[in-house]
């Protein structure tokens, strides 16, 4: 089985700290990603990495920036946490198409909150 | 770029009944797509996807999806409900070569006794 874990379930930070969210997938898959999702918003991708050291904005990176140098590991970084950054955050891994493999697996989410 | 719509936020059912939850995607010329389930304080599972070939796809725990081209849907379906099944439940839809996936809005299942 794939197994995505993520370093924490519940996280509170004070605005202006800096957070690391921490994301590991045991596959060797290519692809990882990271979302929030807010309520009535859906899952909004914030940045997606294909590659060790590579990386791609998703819809919403403002705030955040990422950092992958091992290929099972990619960590999210809030530079100055706020308020408005107050969700829940869940990463996904794929082997991605050329793989044969087309859906993405997802960790049990981080709900981070800060005050 | 695509899109999903997920044309209900909520959806009340009684334990036993039928339950449809709608989807549509913005048209392209070749699409995959996908119906995730996240249970409450969980991750997202996927339920089923359609790549190719037959348009009803069977996917787990009883549920089901038929792909509409002409109509650009992908409706889920199960023909009675457990309470078990309460639950949010997202459409979403991949461009072919595209490892991105687009998300819908999601829509909650509330399951009445």
């Amino acid at each position: 089985d794939v197994k995505v874990t993520q370093s924490s379930r519940y996280l509170v930070k004070r605005t202006g700290e800096k957070v690391f969210l921490e994301c590991v997938q045991d596959m060797d898959h290519e692809n990882m990603f990271w979302y929030r999702q807010d309520p009535g918003l859906g899952l909004r991708l914030i940045y997606f990495s294909y590659d060790v050291k590579m990386k791609e904005k998703g819809d919403i990176p403002e705030g955040y920036s990422v950092s992958r140098e091992k290929k099972e590991r990619f960590s999210l970084i809030l530079e100055s946490a706020s308020t408005n950054q107050t969700s829940m955050y869940l990463c996904a891994s794929s082997p991605g198409q050329r793989g044969g493999v087309y859906e993405q697996y997802f960790g049990p989410g981080t709900r981070l909150t800060v005050t | 770029a695509q899109s999903v719509t997920q044309l209900d936020s909520q959806v009340p059912v009684f334990e036993e009944a039928p339950v449809e939850l709608r989807c549509n995607y913005s048209s392209s010329v070749s699409v995959y797509l996908f119906w995730y389930v996240q249970y409450p304080n969980q991750g997202l599972q996927l339920l089923l996807k359609y790549l190719s070939g037959s348009t009803l796809v069977k996917g787990i725990n009883g549920f089901e999806a038929e792909f509409n081209k002409s109509q650009t849907s992908f409706h889920l379906r199960k023909p009675s409900v457990h309470i078990s099944d309460t639950a949010e439940y997202f459409c979403a839809v991949s461009d072919r070569w595209d490892d991105k996936i687009i998300f819908g809005k999601g829509t909650r299942l509330h399951i009445l006794p």
